[in-house]
């Protein structure tokens, strides 16, 4: 089992641009996230899914959108690319169910905006 | 807004001895507390879960829960250099959202 992989691994963007990360779990997982890391500030939370066909906000969402594409596949959207989304991007994943609590991340997506 | 607080650090210790890793945590109803440990450049890797309050062991780590205190705390035994890393104190808030809270991380550094 690969667990959770995300792509593109490292992105650089101009100003303005699109793109977007895309996630992957193999564990049959019920319960997807995306979480940013910026240095000193852990990570937090911008969207989360909690079952396939449903999308939340978490702690800062602006700038950013979501689709839970199926139960394997999360991907987070940038439409309009600016600095202050430089960071590095983890997509996790859990079972969702009672006792299942545990998060699993994937590699990160290192991202740059100038 | 809920807060995990854990000490800055950076955190040394010398090769054998104990680390002691410290958070807080802001909402009382909280009920899952996670351990994760980071790697430069790598994501985060889960240590421990702890659910109860008291002491839970696993190998040369122990997390300890004291949910009147609102106080988890991660001791490492018999450090190594390779547990030289950041650990990460998470919290699941209460409710059904079952969304993880992260403290920024303690560096630690495990001196030969």
């Amino acid at each position: 089992n690969a667990g959770v992989t995300q792509t593109p691994k490292f992105q650089v963007l101009k100003t303005g641009q699109s793109m977007t990360l895309q996630c992957a779990q193999d564990m049959n997982h019920n319960s997807m996230y995306w979480y940013r890391q910026d240095p000193g500030m852990g990570l937090r939370l911008i969207y989360y899914s909690a079952s396939e066909g449903t999308t939340d906000k978490g702690e800062v969402p602006n700038g950013y959108n979501v689709s839970r594409l199926n139960k394997r596949e999360f991907s987070l959207r940038l439409e309009s690319a600016a600095p202050s989304q430089t960071s590095v991007y983890f997509c996790a994943s859990s079972s969702g169910l009672a006792g299942g609590d545990t998060q699993y991340f994937g590699p990160g997506t290192r991202l740059t905006v100038l | 807004q809920k807060e995990v607080e854990q000490n800055s650090g950076p955190l040394s210790v010398p090769e054998g001895a104990i680390a002691s890793l410290n958070c807080t945590y802001s909402d009382r109803g909280s009920q899952s507390f996670f351990w994760y440990r980071q790697y430069s450049g790598k994501s985060p890797e889960l240590i421990m879960s702890i659910y109860s309050n008291g002491d839970k062991e696993d190998g040369r780590f122990t997390a300890q829960l004291n949910k009147a205190s609102q106080y988890v705390s991660l001791l490492i035994r018999d450090s190594q250099p390779s547990d030289s890393a950041t650990y990460l104190c998470a919290v699941m808030s209460s409710g059904s959202a079952r969304q993880l809270t992260f403290g920024s991380g303690t560096q630690l550094t495990v001196l030969p």
